[in-house]
């Protein structure tokens, strides 16, 4: 079973706009993670926030945490026609110590050139 | 290429037939992970090991499915007598476990069955 569910399960949007995308978990969390999924390719590790962090930054993406609510959104800033792919939050229970993985079901996001 | 690495990358094989997938992780990492992941959906653990120790299997994991990581280095996944609804893409990943911290998890490019 997954734990996250991604809010939109679909985003279309013009280059230079903003995308966001919202998390949702169930139980307890080491940590959470975004990844991202170009089409039938292997997942590439995005960001990494800790369940004592609100906010953390890299680049165009910024991601909050609310452990209090259990949810999560990923901003992508600025968007370009390179960010089009899946992308998928999972979070770490906190008690395996963050050792496996819960995935969300995705938000696939189209941004048209 | 210093990332993870997954052979073969697709494999077609006939229900009934034994498929083993090899993972490489990034060398310096001490757990490795597989997932499972089918169209549309996020992956699904299977299982993990921190060096050679095989420490979490999910219950997906099924008594046709056998993973080892005999030197703590590589792994193999096995599925004996494969059944159609074993078609997916089986991802490895790896990541570096020190004194109680939990690091991101790399993953390789994935294995993807294709069972007739």
């Amino acid at each position: 079973s997954q734990q996250g569910e991604e809010d939109p399960q679909a985003l279309s949007i013009q280059e230079g706009e903003n995308a966001t995308m919202n998390c949702s978990y169930k139980t307890s969390i080491n940590n959470l993670q975004w990844y991202r999924q170009n089409s039938g390719r292997g997942l590439v590790h995005l960001i990494l926030i800790r369940s004592n962090e609100r906010e953390k930054h890299s680049g165009r993406l910024r991601v909050t945490l609310d452990t209090s609510k259990k949810s999560s959104s990923l901003l992508i800033t600025a968007s370009r026609a390179a960010d089009t792919a899946s992308y998928f939050c999972a979070t770490g229970r906190l008690q395996n110590a963050g050792n496996m993985l819960t995935f969300g079901g995705g938000t696939r996001l189209m941004v048209k050139p | 290429d210093t990332g993870v690495s997954q052979n073969p990358r697709h494999k077609i094989t006939k229900r009934g037939q034994n498929v083993t997938f090899r993972c490489d992780p990034i060398s310096e990492h001490n757990r490795l992970y597989w997932y499972r992941q089918t169209l549309g959906q996020g992956p699904e653990f299977l299982t993990y090991f921190q060096n050679e120790a095989q420490l979490e299997k999910s219950r997906l994991l099924s008594d046709r499915f056998s993973a080892e990581r005999p030197k703590g280095s590589f792994s193999t996944l096995e599925i004996q007598r494969t059944e159609q609804g074993d078609s997916a893409m089986y991802l490895c990943a790896s990541s570096l476990f020190r004194s109680q911290v939990y690091n991101e998890q790399f993953f390789g490019p994935g294995t993807r069955l294709t069972v007739l």
